[in-house]
């Protein structure tokens, strides 16, 4: 199994909502990621988990809260989000340590904010 | 920061041909390269990665050259196909910071 398996594949929701990106990996990957990409540009790293423990924040705004309950799943927690957020939102994985090896990512969230 | 970048943002390329697309990028200390591909409503897919001692390495139908003088990357695509249409980013890693760091990506257009 070589997949990265993203839940929702399309979110809508409003700027008071509180939603969850789900990812999930069953590679036995000890690193994984979470991307952000806007239209027609590259993905940007927001997070990175080592063995369930926050290596990389890079300086997300707090109103995005990552969570790694165990090495096969990772959250995305989502409250008092702007427009502005709407994105394709990435979950990939590797093997530790990160950016090291190949990144498996998985197909996206796309979210849009109302 | 320091961040991978590329030349040419659209590139379009007959059937058969062969297709170059190139990254250059500035951080010195990036030891580790990747190419993806990305197409339409779906994440990004592994095409080949190299390690910074080397200088080149061959997959299937795809070769990627590394010139660490110059800093600069490239993925060459032989006997292009349509369904090599999509955007490819280069990306790389350093060992101070270890995670990809993406290119800004070159859509790469076959015209049958």
């Amino acid at each position: 199994d070589t997949e990265v398996t993203q839940t929702p594949k399309h979110l809508v929701m409003g700027m008071t909502n509180k939603k969850s990106l789900k990812c999930e990996q069953h590679m036995g990957h000890r690193a994984m990621y979470w991307y952000k990409q806007k239209a027609k540009k590259p993905p940007e790293l927001m997070f990175v988990y080592s063995y369930e423990k926050l290596s990389i924040n890079e300086s997300v705004p707090s109103r995005f809260s990552p969570e790694c309950p165990n090495s096969s799943l990772l959250n995305l927690h989502l409250h008092a989000l702007q427009p502005e957020d709407s994105a394709l939102y990435l979950c990939a994985s590797s093997q530790d340590p990160p950016g090291n090896t190949e990144a498996f990512f998985g197909q996206g969230t796309r979210l849009t904010v109302v | 920061g320091e961040s991978v970048g590329l030349h040419l943002p659209t590139l379009s390329v007959q059937e058969g041909d062969n297709s170059i697309i190139n990254c250059a990028y500035s951080n010195s200390a990036s030891d580790y390269f990747i190419w993806y591909k990305q197409e339409s409503g779906k994440g990004p897919q592994f095409i080949i990665d190299i390690r910074s001692n080397m200088d080149k390495r061959q997959g299937q139908r795809v070769t990627v050259l590394l010139n660490k003088t110059v800093k600069h990357l490239s993925l060459q695509i032989a006997a292009t196909q349509p369904g090599d249409s999509a955007v490819y980013f280069c990306a790389d890693s350093d060992t101070g910071r270890r995670a990809l760091t993406f290119g800004s990506g070159t859509r790469l257009q076959v015209q049958p």
